[in-house]
């Protein structure tokens, strides 16, 4: 079964221009979860939908931090203008329903570098 | 959730079992006992999860202790595939507070996998 697909794997581009990552949850899953990860800060929730609605986005750090979910099978999540702050590595999970019992499944994420 | 405290280092020599203590002397009656794993460049994985019995998938072996306050992760025959960053989670069973959908990754184990 194919897992969490994101893309780009790694991207590098200069500070002020918008950046913009993409999300295939497993087929099935009901909520798909965006985290960023940092040396300093670790893994951090950024946002998290259900059914391609947004429930919780209290961890998108600014305004600058868009998410959206069109539909079952893509999301993605926006940054503009982006600033070297910025700079980190995203990744995209998704579960079957939400609690405990329902793992969360990681996808290999985005290296972000904003220059 | 409960603080989970682990080994910031281990050595296994492969072939042989890997045996990966955490310790969550405050876990509550109902707080999961999670275990997700980071290789390097690639996104956490999840391995097995239990609330009190012991728990075997194909990856790994949960032994939780009858007072509930730790928990050994078993690797039965450790690759050099298995090294990676191994993290001890504990998760509240909330079905009340639908927003706590945070996984907390703390600082993990490095396990290193010798030939």
């Amino acid at each position: 079964d194919a897992g969490v697909i994101q893309s780009p794997r790694h991207e590098v581009t200069e500070m002020g221009q918008e950046v913009t990552l993409r999300c295939k949850p497993i087929s099935g899953h009901d909520y798909l979860f965006w985290y960023r990860q940092t040396m300093m800060r670790g893994l951090e929730l950024l946002i998290y939908f259900n059914n391609n609605v947004p429930i919780d986005d209290s961890g998108m750090p600014e305004d600058r931090f868009s998410a959206k979910m069109p539909n079952a099978s893509f999301s993605t999540l926006k940054i503009q203008p982006s600033e070297p702050r910025d700079s980190a590595v995203y990744f995209c999970a998704s579960s079957l329903a939400v609690g405990v019992r329902f793992p969360q499944h990681f996808g290999d994420g985005t290296r972000l570098s904003i220059l | 959730d409960a603080k989970t405290t682990q080994p910031t280092s281990m050595d296994c020599a492969e072939g042989r079992a890997a045996n990966l203590p955490c310790n969550h002397s405050t876990i509550s009656g109902n707080e999961y006992v999670y275990w997700y794993r980071q290789i390097h460049s690639q996104g956490p994985q999840y391995i097995i999860h239990g609330l009190k019995n012991n728990e075997t998938n194909e990856m790994a072996s949960l032994i939780i202790t009858e007072d509930r306050k730790s928990s050994t992760l078993i690797l039965p025959h450790a690759t050099l595939r298995d090294t990676a960053v191994y993290y001890c989670i504990v998760r509240v069973a909330d079905w009340s507070n639908f927003g706590n959908e945070k996984l907390t990754f703390g600082t993990g184990t490095r396990l290193t996998i010798i030939p």
